[in-house]
């Protein structure tokens, strides 16, 4: 496809499942960014990719979550033992330069 | 830390009007990338507009520009001949140069009426 994807569009579950989030990012782009967005909130920045090594995982909450690229390509979102606090919108996007992002349209997570 | 404000929630306008959304950021960097996004329900996040801090001319892509003004660290969108298809949420977003770590505002909720 022509822009990033991700999947599923929505994903409901019970407070403390798993969770996995998945990106296709443009073809050739090496790099991959998370970001998560809470209710009327504007997009937090939670980890970065550069090919398949996560450059800054700074903006990772806690331990729970974790990410992987193991190609350079697909990425993975993983969220364990999931909390009701954890509901929120997470966005993916690619960059070819770094300075320009290009968004998917992201995963709606409902933890119930 | 940088920090983004965007001090108008919502805002609204007529059809083929103009408005401006407005954008301060706190930054002690010199080097830096200022952007604007849009989002609509549908939540994809459309980059607008994109703006260099080194470069001095305002950046304009068709009915949309910038105020760019760096000492006073503000960044105002400007859309000029409103459609309906502007209606959406509008993120202003800072970038640190060769930092992958992009920070947003909360956004402002733009209606644009018939």
């Amino acid at each position: 496809g022509a822009g990033v994807s991700q999947t599923p569009s929505n994903k409901v579950t019970e407070k403390g499942k798993y969770v996995e989030l998945r990106c296709d990012p443009i073809s050739g782009h090496t790099a991959l960014y998370w970001y998560r967005q809470s209710l009327g909130q504007g997009p937090e920045f939670l980890i970065y990719f550069q090919g398949t090594g996560a450059a800054d995982d700074s903006g990772l909450p806690n331990d729970r979550f974790f990410a992987v690229r193991p190609e350079g390509s697909v990425s993975t979102l993983k969220i364990q033992r999931t909390e009701r606090g954890d509901s929120a919108v997470y966005l993916c996007a690619s960059s070819l330069t770094g300075d320009v992002q290009f968004f998917g349209p992201g995963t709606r997570l409902t933890v119930l | 830390a940088q920090t983004v404000t965007q001090s108008q929630p919502e805002m609204s306008v007529q059809e083929a009007e103009t408005v401006t959304l407005s954008c301060t950021y706190d930054t002690s960097e010199s080097n830096y990338y200022l952007f604007w996004y849009k989002q609509p329900p549908s939540r994809q996040m459309i980059l607008v507009i994109r703006q260099e801090a080194y470069k001095q001319q305002n950046a304009t892509e068709n009915r949309f520009s910038v105020n760019f003004q760096k000492a006073a660290k503000s960044f105002s969108l400007k859309i000029s001949d409103s459609q309906l298809g502007d209606t959406a949420m509008y993120f202003c977003a800072f970038m640190k140069y060769n930092n992958n770590d992009m920070r947003f505002g909360a956004g402002t909720r733009l209606t644009v009426k018939p």
